[in-house]
């Protein structure tokens, strides 16, 4: 089967760093995708890993270890604004068939 | 250019009704894909199309669902005789390959609601 878990919730304060974690067990791997999406909004592209290692882009940054099946999503310096849900997904191999973690919503407190 | 566009934005319709739901992709993606999200929840992979091959319809529920492409273009979903448990927002996203692997593009999306 496939499947993709990531925690329900996490709350963090302004100015601090949460590391979000990713596991999955998929029938083929073919990149891992992190996603952002707002109350009532569309998600929006965050980061894309398909080599095992560290992506960093600004305060957002992205692990991925294909042996273990694991990635994190890595927020420093947070923001008010980045209280959102944190979706984790992963592109089987044969085509574009991409499955999503049910998300991860974060709650960043004053 | 202008981003993944889907219509209408709202649809409230009744039990047993059938529903078309419109997504125009990025021009020049050739890769488009239907989602389904529950309240709460996470997204539900529907179906994807990719240029001229044969779409992956793994994911549609049941046979009262099925979508359509036309070449790199417009999409649609429709769903027959719908029932309450299809209430739900249906998300559209289109992607062309390139550095960051398939970048899905996501519309705004169409919160359905069966009465």
């Amino acid at each position: 089967g496939q499947n993709i878990d990531q925690p329900t919730e996490m709350t963090a304060t302004e100015g601090a760093i949460v590391q979000i974690n990713c596991t999955y067990q998929t029938s083929g791997f073919n990149g891992l995708f992190w996603y952002q999406q707002h109350a009532g909004e569309a998600p929006t592209f965050l980061s894309y890993n398909v080599l095992d290692g560290l992506e960093e882009k600004g305060r957002f940054s992205s692990f991925l270890s294909r042996s273990k099946g694991y990635s994190y999503l890595l927020l420093k310096e947070l923001q008010m604004k980045d209280s959102a849900s944190y979706l984790c997904a992963v592109r089987n191999t044969g085509g574009f068939k991409t499955i999503f973690g049910a998300g991860t919503r974060l709650f960043v407190k004053a | 250019g202008a981003g993944v566009s889907q219509s209408p934005s709202n649809k409230v319709t009744e039990k047993g009704k059938d529903v078309e739901l419109r997504c125009d992709p990025i021009s020049g993606h050739t890769a488009l894909y239907w989602y389904r999200q529950r309240l709460g929840q996470g997204l539900e992979f529907l179906i994807y199309f990719q240029g001229n091959s044969a779409p992956d319809k793994s994911g549609l529920p049941s046979d009262r669902f099925s979508a359509e492409r036309t070449g790199e273009s417009v999409s649609t979903l429709t769903i027959q005789r719908t029932q309450q448990e299809d209430s739900a927002v249906y998300l559209c996203a289109s992607s062309s390959w390139g550095q960051g692997g398939d970048t899905q593009y996501f519309g705004p999306g169409t919160r359905l609601t069966v009465l």
